[in-house]
């Protein structure tokens, strides 16, 4: 079984500081992980994705899989990444690929 | 092709109703989803289609629910004798696949589903 576990509803930062929203993950193989995020009003979209390693918006997220965990962070926050973030894996299932959305987090970054 | 596009965009039914959503998927992509979600909760798989073939289905997928990809483009989505609890957005995502790989899922807007 895969799980994907978000522990914030809601995450409230002041423009200018640091961001960190959590994701743990449970999967016994070699996971793949996403970020998605849904702005106001705006479909949900693709973020990052682990194995590209990069850096996209400002934010970036390791894989530790030693702590089971993808946090996504951003060393300054903007008003404009306030949004709602979900953490995603995708794994094998009964021989298919499945994806796994967490709970979502809601950012609110205050001016 | 401006994407992954949803019809209805909101669909307003009575108990016992039968309700039928589509999706049409960006054109050149092979695999296309579906997902539902309830307020509160990211989207929860559903099933899922390689070209023409369902692949997967959820065990949240009752026997009303039922998934077509005819041509392996657009799909359908039907649920049979709608319940209460069947209200959520329901979004369809397509993805172009290679070797297995899981690439990025590009979403439509949802169809938000109310049951009277």
């Amino acid at each position: 079984a895969q799980r994907v576990t978000q522990p914030e509803k809601l995450l409230s930062v002041f423009k200018g500081a640091p961001v960190e929203l959590k994701c743990n993950y449970s999967y016994s193989g070699s996971p793949e992980l996403f970020w998605y995020v849904q702005y106001s009003r705006q479909r949900l979209q693709l973020l990052l994705r682990h194995i590209s390693r990069e850096s996209i918006k400002g934010f970036t997220a390791d894989l530790n899989k030693g702590e089971t965990s993808f946090h996504l962070k951003k060393p300054f926050a903007q008003e404009e990444d306030s949004a709602m973030y979900y953490c995603a894996l995708s794994g094998r299932s009964g021989g298919y690929q499945k994806v796994t959305f967490g709970t979502g987090t809601k950012l609110q970054v205050i001016p | 092709d401006t994407g992954v596009s949803q019809d209805p965009r909101h669909k307003i039914t009575k108990r016992g109703q039968n309700v039928t959503f589509r999706c049409d998927p960006i054109s050149e992509h092979n695999r296309l989803y579906w997902y539902r979600q309830t307020l509160g909760q990211g989207p929860e798989f559903l099933t899922y289609f390689q070209n023409e073939a369902q692949l997967e289905k959820s065990r949240l997928l009752s026997d009303r629910f039922s998934a077509e990809r005819p041509k392996g483009s657009f799909s359908t989505l039907e649920i049979q004798r709608t319940e209460q609890g069947d209200s959520a957005m329901y979004l369809c995502a397509s993805s172009l696949s290679d070797r297995g790989i899981l690439e990025t899922q590009y979403f439509g807007p949802g169809t938000r589903l109310l049951v009277l």
